[in-house]
């Protein structure tokens, strides 16, 4: 259980493009999701929460307007990097919390997705 | 001062060997930490997960949780070379599904043939 996938896993985009990264909580309900960027050798830094129905909480520093956050389901979180540039090059992974206190639970990751713009 | 600590590495050991993971915490608050392994170019995945202090068990992997030192580890038993990842500490105030978890910069652990 608790699996969660990512789409596509690999990308690569001209500077200027849009591109959309699709997370899915595959076996559980998630009413919230997190999106992380990580460069090479270093660990994951959190860009925002991303909550079901409502507006996406973004960490200091990542813009809201550049990566566009959409929660339609309880089983779906999208991250679109808009208008991207070669600075945008990074891994990319999304966690799913299935949000239940009666067992152990915490953050179950995607396989993540990397992006490469040129 | 970051709030987790784990030192970097990379860590080689010869295969068959005890490894030693460690991370210390200044946040007094946390109460839940999980230890996630990373491979190359992969998500994480959730290896232990521990509530307080104490010890848990789960094959030839064991996690220590002292909260009065505010030292947490993941020892690996009879390691092999199928080790050989990143491993990351990260820990949590509570297990509310909107909760961050604080990462450790996380361990390079290469297991020798």
């Amino acid at each position: 259980g608790a699996v969660v996938s990512q789409h596509p896993s690999r990308v690569i985009c001209k500077s200027g493009t849009s591109v959309k990264i699709e997370c899915r909580s595959l076996d559980f309900q998630a009413t919230t999701m997190f999106w992380y960027r990580q460069f090479p050798k270093q660990s994951l830094m959190l860009m925002a929460t991303s909550n079901e129905g409502s507006k996406a909480t973004y960490e200091q520093g990542v813009e809201k307007d550049k990566f566009l956050i959409n929660h339609a389901s309880l089983t779906l979180s999208t991250l679109t990097v808009t208008s991207a540039h070669p600075e945008d090059s990074s891994f990319y992974i999304c966690s799913a919390h299935p949000g239940q206190l009666s067992r152990e639970e915490t953050q179950y990751f995607g396989p993540g997705t990397r992006l490469l713009v040129l | 001062q970051k709030e987790v600590e784990q030192d970097p590495g990379p860590l080689s050991v010869p295969e068959g060997a005890i490894v030693s993971l460690n991370c210390t915490y200044s946040n007094s608050a946390f109460q839940y930490f999980m230890w996630y392994r990373q491979y190359s170019r992969k998500g994480p995945e959730l290896l232990m997960y521990t509530y307080s202090s104490g010890n848990k068990e789960d094959g030839r992997f064991t996690a220590q949780v002292d909260k009065s030192s505010k030292y947490i580890s993941l020892f690996i038993r009879d390691s092999q070379p199928s080790d050989s990842a990143t491993y990351l500490c990260a820990m949590s105030i509570s297990n509310f599904g909107n909760e961050k978890l604080t990462f450790g910069t996380g361990t390079r652990l290469t297991i020798i043939p």
